[in-house]
């Protein structure tokens, strides 16, 4: 089946680090990839959907200066946290839709557990 | 607002036995996506069942099945035969026909007694 990795799993470092959070589709194509953040005991709030080859598309509040993202191949989407706090602390997911599959659901990777001392 | 409706944060059932977790959304659109999602401690996202709007007939997965509702907007998930693996986090979660994106509800807290 498909499979979305998700890199690293977990990140801990300090204030003021950037942090780069890797998600690939291994064995499909996706032209659009979806990122999430969870707090603890609360449900998945859509961030940005990112386009491959192009920018992407950020949700309200969501600042994007803060959390960048980049598509740039059909595989890959990066989510870069720069000069990272406290506040940022989180469980960031991401997920992938497979290119032409029309209504098929998508795939998620396993998260990334972001702790910013 | 597309919002999606979790009413139980938490619900319990003993193993071997029948448990429905409740979903309602809110939507303008006649077309659409219904999700059940199941997060283990794991925190990986699985699917467990879906359902196209526009099909009557309630989707089921094995010992997974869905009461559909459209004129209530109501997408009940019934869970037979609860195992202890069941044992997990369940989201609801929706979309549009015209869009990839999912809205997720709060998610229900399901524990399996032995």
């Amino acid at each position: 089946g498909a499979v979305v990795s998700q890199h690293p799993s977990r990140v801990i470092c300090k204030s003021g680090t950037s942090v780069k959070i890797e998600c690939r589709s291994l064995d499909f194509q996706a032209t659009t990839m979806f990122w999430y953040r969870q707090f603890p005991k609360q449900s998945l709030m859509l961030m940005a959907t990112s386009n491959e080859g192009s920018k992407a598309t950020y949700e309200q509040g969501v600042e994007k200066d803060k959390f960048l993202i980049n598509h740039a191949s059909l595989t890959l989407s990066t989510l870069t946290v720069t000069s990272a706090h406290p506040e940022d602390s989180s469980f960031y997911i991401c997920s992938a839709r497979q290119t032409g599959t029309g209504n098929q659901p998508q795939h998620f990777g396993d998260g990334t557990r972001l702790s910013i001392l | 607002a597309q919002t999606v409706t979790q009413s139980q944060p938490e619900m319990s059932v003993q193993e071997a036995e029948t448990v429905t977790l409740s979903c309602t959304y809110d939507t303008s659109e006649s077309d659409y996506y219904l999700f059940w999602y199941k997060q283990p401690p794991s925190r990986q996202m699985i699917l467990v069942i879906r359902q196209e709007a526009y099909k009557q007939q309630n989707a089921t997965e094995n010992r997974f099945s869905v009461n559909f509702q459209k004129a209530a907007k109501s997408f009940s998930l019934k869970i037979s035969d609860s195992q202890l693996g069941d044992a997990a986090m369940y989201f609801c979660a929706r979309r549009g026909a015209g869009s990839y994106q999912l809205t997720f509800g709060k998610g229900t807290k399901l524990s399996v007694i032995p």
